[in-house]
């Protein structure tokens, strides 16, 4: 069935140092990836998404690649800050399966200052 | 735009009892989607529903049903609660334009005891 797994599910960096965390998902038709913050007691909230037909995508801090033979994606923090301290969920939409996003298990990311 | 709201943000519930919780979507949005979120399980798809239709169903049990409305609100049912229901509820909208983003409420925090 349906599967996305990311990795790691914790991790530890500097104020300052990049920050990478990886997903795989099963199904080839999948054709939307977007990645959430969740803060502490609040709900998540879009930071980049991605479709199909590119394979990497900036804004500012932050970058998202796509690697579809490989079913691969992956989101880049650089120059990572305090605030940046949070679980970070990617997802993958298939394009005939309306609204349904199938979640990867989280990244706890925690930047030391 | 007012934002994804849910309600009630906090439910105490017994066991075997069941509850009901809403969800209004982002004005336009026509589609609102459920999903369970626990510690171990990560975000959980439960289901979709578009212009008063289910779309799209997750893997859980028939005790956990929905529904929508004409003016979009969603409400989510469990019947027959379980330990194991103890969750963070969220849902989320989204416009009919595929490949957009979905907006997450702040959920609702299900506990039962």
């Amino acid at each position: 069935g349906e599967n996305v797994e990311q990795h790691p599910s914790t991790l530890s960096v500097q104020e300052g140092d990049s920050a990478v965390i990886k997903c795989t998902y099963s199904d080839s038709a999948s054709n939307y990836f977007p990645w959430y913050k969740q803060e502490l007691g609040k709900r998540p909230q879009l930071i980049i998404d991605i479709r199909s037909n590119v394979g990497e995508k900036k804004d500012q801090r932050i970058a998202v690649t796509l690697n579809k033979t490989a079913k691969h994606f992956s989101l880049h923090i650089t120059e990572t800050q305090p605030e940046d301290s949070a679980v970070y969920f990617c997802a993958a939409r298939t394009y005939n399966q309306g609204g349904k996003l199938i979640f990867g298990q989280g990244t706890e990311l925690s930047v030391k200052p | 735009k007012a934002g994804v709201t849910q309600t009630p943000r906090y439910l105490i519930k017994t066991r075997g009892q069941q509850v009901t919780l809403s969800c209004s979507p982002i004005s336009g949005h026509r589609s609102v989607s459920w999903y369970q979120q626990t510690p171990g399980q990560g975000l959980q798809f439960l289901f979709e529903y578009f212009s008063e239709t289910q779309r799209n169903k997750g893997n859980f049990p028939g005790r956990f049903s929905g529904r929508q409305f004409s003016n979009s609100r969603s409400e989510m049912n469990v019947s027959t609660l379980e330990l194991g229901d103890s969750a963070l509820y969220l849902c989320a909208s989204k416009s009919t334009e595929t490949n957009t983003e979905a907006f997450f409420g702040q959920g609702t925090r299900l506990t039962v005891v």
